[in-house]
């Protein structure tokens, strides 16, 4: 079976420093990969989507990156993080093919 | 340009009784529909989802309905359970397209 995993699941970070999170997808090849944003009572809003290693698709402007390293790993980056950054950092992934998007358990950052 | 609104923010329900949750859309282009649970500090979870060509799909407790020419989705659970108590996002996308627009959200409480 599939599963996905995100780390940390909470961060505390300074503005202006940097940020890595990660996310990995078992069970499953060549998956589409998405990193969404929700702030605090708001939707989820899709930042960043792949379809495969080293394709990034940015769907908003803003101060963050994404990277694709290996077909099942998704990372989530910024060199200087603002306050505005703060939210609640969802990755999901789906199947070839598929039409449902499944979430992993989602990183809480507060920057302060 | 919010293609998928949820206008209801809450919604308290007595327990056994039908919880509805509507979701309207803006682009006609959308085929394939989706309704996501999520619970605080968690990934949201899949529930259910009905493809423009169909009018109604249900899934035990679970049922949404279609209506194409008033742009027009909705959830309907009954009998509802304390467990419903959630936020519902709902989602739409234009199959091929890779990536899901999603709704707002609507927090149901489910009263004893």
């Amino acid at each position: 079976s599939q599963t996905i995993h995100q780390w940390p699941a909470t961060l505390v970070q300074p503005v202006g420093s940097p940020l890595s999170l990660e996310c990995t997808v078992e069970g499953t090849s060549n998956p589409n990969l998405y990193w969404y944003r929700q702030a605090a009572g708001r939707g989820l809003q899709l930042l960043f989507y792949s379809v495969g290693i080293g394709q990034i698709s940015s769907e908003v402007p803003q101060n963050l990156s994404a990277s694709r390293p290996q077909d099942r790993q998704f990372i989530l980056s910024s060199k200087k993080l603002l306050l505005s950054d703060s939210g609640f950092y969802l990755c999901a992934w789906r199947g070839r093919g598929w039409d449902e998007q499944f979430f992993g358990p989602g990183t809480r950052l507060t920057v302060l | 340009d919010q293609q998928v609104k949820q206008n209801s923010p809450s919604l308290s329900v007595q327990e056994g009784r039908i919880s509805i949750l509507n979701c309207d859309y803006t682009n006609s282009m959308f085929d394939y529909f989706l309704w996501y649970k999520k619970y605080p500090a968690e990934g949201p979870t899949f529930l259910i989802s009905i493809s423009s060509i169909k009018d109604k799909n249900e899934d035990g407790r679970f049922t949404v309905f279609l209506n194409k020419s008033a742009k027009h989705l909705s959830l309907h659970i009954v009998p509802s359970q304390p467990g419903d108590s959630a936020v519902y996002f709902c989602a739409a996308e234009i199959q091929g397209a890779q990536k899901l627009v999603f709704g707002q959200g609507t927090r149901l409480t489910i009263n004893p």
